[in-house]
């Protein structure tokens, strides 16, 4: 059974800094793995998708990497700002378990001003 | 706008006092799933729908109830809620879910049963 893993569960870094947040997962058999993003109290809303025949996908200061064959993918954020300031949740789409989307428990990320 | 909509956004209730949560999409997606969001337990798929009229069970069914008979709308039934099922609720779709798309995700409805 696929289990998503995200460590560390929480961070806090002062603005500017370059970060990188932590996504594993247990089974290689995916059709695609998905960052998003959740502010308190509010919805998801997705950041990166990446195809598992990709090895990454970039928007503006984020740059989200995969490596199906060692079950890990990461989200690099440039040059941080308080506004990034959120829950960040990763999640794979598998084959092989009805067509679910199965999530990690997020990593709460604090930008200090 | 595309969105995802869902209704009520808080709802208090009383064990057994069946209720339902509306979940509506204008983007004429085929897929829609229900997720709950607990502490600790992170997101968990309750149902979704590949479709019109096709509906199947996630991780954490029981409890639940869903119909889809228009495209979209996917609500969400709770025949005899239990304090186990406060939590909050989240609906999404996409186009279809093996279109390389992502979810699109609703604003959540915050349910508390006593």
């Amino acid at each position: 059974k696929q289990e998503v893993t995200q460590i560390p569960a929480a961070l806090s870094v002062p603005e500017g800094e370059n970060l990188v947040l932590n996504c594993s997962f247990t089974d290689s058999a995916i059709y695609n793995l998905q960052w998003f993003r959740q502010d308190p109290g509010k919805g998801l809303t997705s950041l990166l998708l990446i195809q598992s025949s990709q090895r990454e996908q970039t928007s503006g200061r984020l740059n989200a990497s995969l490596d199906k064959s060692s079950g890990r993918s990461t989200l690099y954020i440039a040059a941080s700002q308080p506004g990034d300031s959120a829950t960040y949740l990763c999640a794979v789409l598998v084959y092989n378990q009805g067509g679910k989307l199965i999530f990690g428990q997020g990593t709460e990320l604090s930008v200090k001003p | 706008e595309a969105q995802v909509t869902q209704n009520p956004r808080y709802l208090i209730t009383v064990t057994g006092k069946k209720l339902t949560v509306t979940c509506s999409q204008n983007m004429n997606h085929e897929y829609m799933s229900w997720y709950r969001q607990d502490p600790g337990l992170g997101l968990r798929q309750i149902y979704y729908s590949m479709n019109v009229e096709v509906t199947d069970k996630g991780d954490v069914p029981e409890g639940y109830k869903v119909s889809r008979k228009e495209k979209r709308n996917f609500p969400l039934i709770l025949e005899s809620p239990s304090p186990n099922q406060t939590s909050l609720y989240f609906c999404a779709s996409s186009l279809s879910l093996w279109a390389q798309e992502t979810q699109y995700f609703g604003p959540g409805t915050r349910l508390l049963v006593l």
